[in-house]
């Protein structure tokens, strides 16, 4: 199974901060990775797929960079709204996988 | 509007079974390959099973192989999880997922409860 590792496991930051996540997979993944955002109580949503493209009405401060094993989720400038879990998932080998979440919290 | 409403979760002894259900609208359901993915209270996001495109391909987890079945039915525009043999560990929400592009998913349902407990 490919394993992603997510990091850091919390991020504090405030609103209009730069958040950077990584994920790092265990084996290539070519470029079938997206990443997700969770609010408490809510379904994920997609935000980025194929490693950067942004889904159908994400912000353009969304944005999702990397090939192989190292991808980057980047958030420009931190909305009020933003504060949740983040996940990347593999779509490019069985068992897909998920990341462990990373989770940004208000500072 | 694409929707997916999931239901026939519950509470079910170890070694039950359940049937979950995942009814889709708003898109091309019948050629569009889906999943089931599960969050065990707390924890993160566990893929549990797939459907291809086609219906030919099925896939799923190490952890339910062999104990669920992903199927579906084109003419009600349902997806569905038998599951058998349940065990305390496959407590959690259960979503079905909608595939864009190689396995990413673009609309969950709201999700079901399962609870495996005696």
């Amino acid at each position: 199974d490919i394993v992603l590792t997510q990091s850091p496991a919390t991020l504090s930051l405030s609103p209009g901060e730069r958040a950077t996540l990584s994920c790092r997979a265990g084996q290539s993944v070519s470029s079938h990775l997206a990443w997700y955002q969770q609010k408490p109580g809510q379904s994920p949503r997609l935000l980025i797929y194929d490693a950067s493209k942004r889904a159908t009405g994400i912000p353009a401060r969304f944005s999702g960079s990397g090939s192989g094993t190292d991808f980057t989720l980047t958030i420009s400038s931190l909305e009020p709204e933003d504060f949740a879990v983040y996940y990347c998932q593999q779509g490019s080998n069985w068992p897909l996988t998920f990341g462990g979440g990373t989770k940004v919290e208000i500072k | 509007e694409v929707q997916l409403l999931e239901s026939g979760g519950g509470l079910v002894q170890p070694g039950g079974s359940l049937r979950l259900s995942c009814a889709a609208s708003g898109f091309s359901f019948s050629t569009n390959a889906m999943s089931w993915v599960r969050q065990a209270p707390g924890k993160g996001l566990e893929w549990v099973s797939g459907l291809g495109n086609s219906d030919v391909n099925t896939y799923y987890a190490d952890s339910v192989k062999g104990r669920f079945t992903i199927s579906r039915d084109s003419s009600k525009n349902t997806l569905y999880l038998q599951m058998n043999s349940l065990r305390a560990e496959d407590t959690a929400v259960y979503y079905c997922a909608k595939d864009i592009f190689w396995w990413a998913f673009d609309m969950w349902g709201q999700g079901t409860v399962v609870t495996v407990s005696s």
